[in-house]
């Protein structure tokens, strides 16, 4: 079973901050997913990444597959950025969607 | 194009009680996971539907059941209802499934959650 875990769990930041948010897991991985969740509840899907580097906007996620780690940043972070952000890794049974969630890191960005 | 819909937004059962949660996929995407959400915590993944057959099932009792219909759209269904079920129960919906059908984008499309509060 793979394990997920990101730091760190809270984090506050001022806007125009550089913000990293970190995930790992356990056991080998096919695809690693960012999320964004709002108060409100629904998700949205921000990447997913097998491997490298990718970008959209102001956001870019990395990672590592042989040191089992990825990271988010956010750079010059707004406070429409506030929001729990989880990463979550799937396995390599093709098109499975048993995902494996970490706990989420709640962003608050102040103006 | 309409997004992935869930519903009820919000319901209130009491202990015992069955509940039915809903959900319908964007157009075009044949494959429909449920995962709880409680309160605190990360998503638990609890179905996988593709092609109206089940793919994966998390670790969940057997009063939870799930089905697919010819049009896509999914239900998940709890009987007995405890405590501790209660949590956002969130529906996604993609693309396709592996190695033999429509290339799978992998992108994971969520609707807004069904609210279970049990009392």
């Amino acid at each position: 079973k793979n394990e997920v875990e990101q730091s760190p769990q809270n984090l506050t930041a001022q806007e125009g901050e550089f913000i990293t948010i970190n995930c790992s897991y356990s056991v080998g991985i096919s695809a690693l997913h960012w999320l964004q969740q709002h108060p409100g509840g629904g998700i949205v899907s921000l990447f997913m990444l097998s491997s490298g580097k990718k970008k959209h906007g102001r956001l870019i996620a990395t990672i590592n597959i042989q040191e089992k780690h990825s990271s988010l940043h956010i750079t010059a972070s707004h406070p429409r950025d506030s929001a729990v952000y989880i990463c979550a890794v799937r396995g390599f049974e093709a098109g499975s969607y048993q995902l494996t969630f970490g706990k989420g890191t709640k962003l608050s960005v102040i103006p | 194009d309409a997004g992935v819909t869930q519903s009820p937004t919000h319901l209130i059962k009491t202990r015992g009680q069955h509940v039915t949660l809903r959900c319908s996929p964007i157009s075009g995407h044949k494959s429909v996971s449920w995962y709880q959400q409680v309160l605190g915590q990360g998503p638990q993944f609890i179905f996988q539907y593709y092609e109206k057959e089940e793919r994966g099932r998390g670790n969940f009792p057997d009063r939870f059941s799930a089905r697919q219909f010819p049009n896509y759209s999914s239900e998940l269904n709890v009987n007995a209802l405890l405590l501790g079920d209660s949590a956002l129960y969130l529906c996604a919906s993609t693309n396709g499934w592996g190695q033999g059908a429509k290339r799978n984008t992998g992108e994971l499309f969520f609707g807004e959650g069904s609210r279970l509060t049990v009392l």
